[in-house]
C-alpha cells in the first residue's frame, strides 16, 4: 500500500496569514502515460464529511475559495491557504488515487492562532 | 442536486454484522459508482471498497476482504455495505462516496454521504 504522510500533525496560524501543508508519499502518484499527479487533498470540519478541495494535485474543485492551491509533484506535494480565515479551521487530509487501496495522510488539524 | 443519504445509526455486539444504506439521488444511479469510507473515533480516513452499480463489479481493500460486501439495488438507487464479524475496532462512522466513473474506479469524491456512526461493543 502506499502510505501517505503529511506534516505537521497540528497547525495555528494566525488569521490572515499564510498556512502550508505537507504530503509525501511513499512512492511516486505521477502517472507518466498523462503526466498526472494522482493526489487530492480534503477538508474536513467537525461533524462533517470530508469536502474535496484540489485533486490532480493542484486542480481547485469549483466553488473552492482561490486562497486554496495545491503543488508539487511525484513524491511530495503542498496545499497552501494563502490567507487564513475563521471558516478554514478544520482537519486537511491528502490522498492518493493512483492505486487501490486509495490511502489518506493521518490529517493535520489547522486552527488560528 | 446531487445527495446521498445514509441509515442511521447502528450499535452492534462483538461478531455481528451490519449492513449500512446510501440513498442517492440528483443524478443517474448507474453512471457513477460508489467507494465506502470510514473513519474510527478521532482518526484518519480508510477507503473500503468500491462498486459499480453499472456493471455490479468491486473492489474491496485487501484487509477487508472476506468480511465486507457492497451491493446495489437500482430499482431504488441504493448502494449497501454489510460488514460481517464485527470487532470493536470496526467502530466508525461509514460514508458512502459518488465517483467519478461508472465502470472504473476513478478514487476522486465529489460527493459524499452525511455518515453512519457503528459502533461495535459488548
Amino acid at each position: 500500500d502506499i502510505v501517505m504522510t503529511q506534516s505537521p500533525d497540528s497547525l495555528a496560524v494566525s488569521l490572515g496569514e499564510r498556512a502550508t501543508i505537507s504530503c509525501k508519499s511513499s512512492q511516486s502518484v505521477l502517472y507518466s502515460s498523462n503526466n498526472k499527479n494522482y493526489l487530492g487533498w480534503y477538508q474536513q470540519k467537525s461533524g462533517q464529511p470530508p469536502k474535496l478541495l484540489i485533486y490532480w494535485a493542484s486542480t481547485r474543485e469549483s466553488g473552492v475559495p482561490d486562497r486554496f492551491s495545491g503543488s508539487g509533484s511525484g513524491t511530495d506535494f503542498t496545499l497552501t491557504i494563502s490567507s487564513l480565515q475563521a471558516e478554514d479551521v478544520a482537519v486537511y487530509y491528502c490522498q492518493q488515487y493512483y492505486t487501490t487501496p486509495y490511502t489518506f495522510g493521518q490529517g493535520t488539524n489547522l486552527e488560528i492562532k | 442536486q446531487v445527495q446521498l443519504v445514509q441509515s442511521g445509526a447502528e450499535v452492534k455486539k462483538p461478531g455481528a454484522s451490519v449492513k449500512v444504506s446510501c440513498k442517492a439521488s440528483g443524478y443517474t444511479f448507474t453512471s457513477y459508482g460508489i467507494s465506502w469510507v470510514r473513519q474510527a473515533p478521532g482518526q484518519g480516513l480508510e477507503w473500503m471498497g468500491w462498486i459499480s452499480p453499472y456493471t455490479g463489479n468491486t473492489n474491496y481493500a485487501q484487509r477487508l476482504q472476506g468480511r465486507v460486501t457492497m451491493t446495489t439495488d437500482t430499482s431504488t438507487s441504493t448502494a449497501y455495505m454489510d460488514l460481517r464479524s464485527l470487532r470493536s475496532d470496526d467502530t466508525a462512522v461509514y460514508y458512502c462516496a459518488r465517483e467519478e466513473d461508472k465502470v472504473y474506479s476513478t478514487g476522486r469524491f465529489f460527493y459524499w454521504g452525511q455518515g453512519t456512526l457503528v459502533t461495535v461493543s459488548s
